[in-house]
């Protein structure tokens, strides 16, 4: 019954810093997302991915880069950290076929970047 | 391109209060709507949602209602509760991106009082 789950819960990195953040989700969900929360800003989409192997950009895809060799992961990099991606992400899921609409949401990672 | 327009907060209450929180919309196809709700430190959890015109989507005392002419659809509830104090954020997804590129809109925080 874990549902969709992400880590670590926070982090703190320093400008420059590899950052991996893991999203897993156990309803084999087809649709998984990537969102980043900014005050004033709601939630902005950074990838989603319709299917293991088949990922596209979303809003504000710079900087990240994401992989899903796994239906249930979802990982997001930040290949270099920025203080500008010092933001709250959720990783969503939604299921394939009637309602795939509805996104169920993880319960965040808080990253600040130094 | 589509957009999500919500009021801006906070709105504060007093409990028992008549709640609204406005939303509107701009869309070129014809999206599914949704009102999605934020309790501190947790993730996204959707309220309630209407997939077309004057459906009525409701869920906990909460209501919404799809309302094409005006491009609304506003949040209401007719008596709230100190435990409904939270971030509401309005959403669309357009049926034509695959129905799975959600747009959020700002967030409303909502304080209440007892």
């Amino acid at each position: 019954d874990a549902g969709i789950t992400q880590s670590p819960r926070y982090k703190i990195t320093e400008t420059g810093r590899q950052v991996t953040l893991m999203c897993h989700q156990t309803w084999s969900h087809s649709y998984m997302f990537w969102y980043r929360q900014d005050l004033g800003h709601g939630l902005r989409l950074i990838y989603y991915s319709a299917a293991a192997d088949i990922t596209d950009k979303g809003e504000v895809p710079d900087g990240y880069v994401v992989s899903r060799s796994k239906t249930e992961n979802f990982p997001l990099t930040l290949e270099s950290a920025t203080r500008s991606q010092t933001s709250v992400y959720f990783c969503a899921s939604s299921p394939p076929r009637a309602g795939k609409e509805t996104q169920y949401f993880g319960p965040g990672t808080r990253l600040l970047v130094l | 391109g589509d957009s999500v327009t919500q009021m801006e907060g906070p709105v504060t209450l007093s409990e028992e209060a008549f709640l609204t929180i406005n939303c509107t919309y701009t869309a070129t196809g014809y999206p599914s709507l949704f009102w999605y709700v934020q309790y501190p430190g947790e993730g996204l959890q959707l309220l309630l949602k209407a997939t077309k015109a004057d459906d009525k989507g409701s869920n906990k005392g909460f209501e919404a209602t799809y309302r094409k002419e005006t491009t609304s659809f506003h949040l209401e509830k007719g008596s709230v509760q100190v435990s409904d104090s939270a971030v509401y954020f309005c959403a669309l997804s357009d049926l034509n991106t695959g129905g799975f590129k959600t747009i959020f809109g700002a967030g409303t925080r909502l304080f209440v009082k007892a």
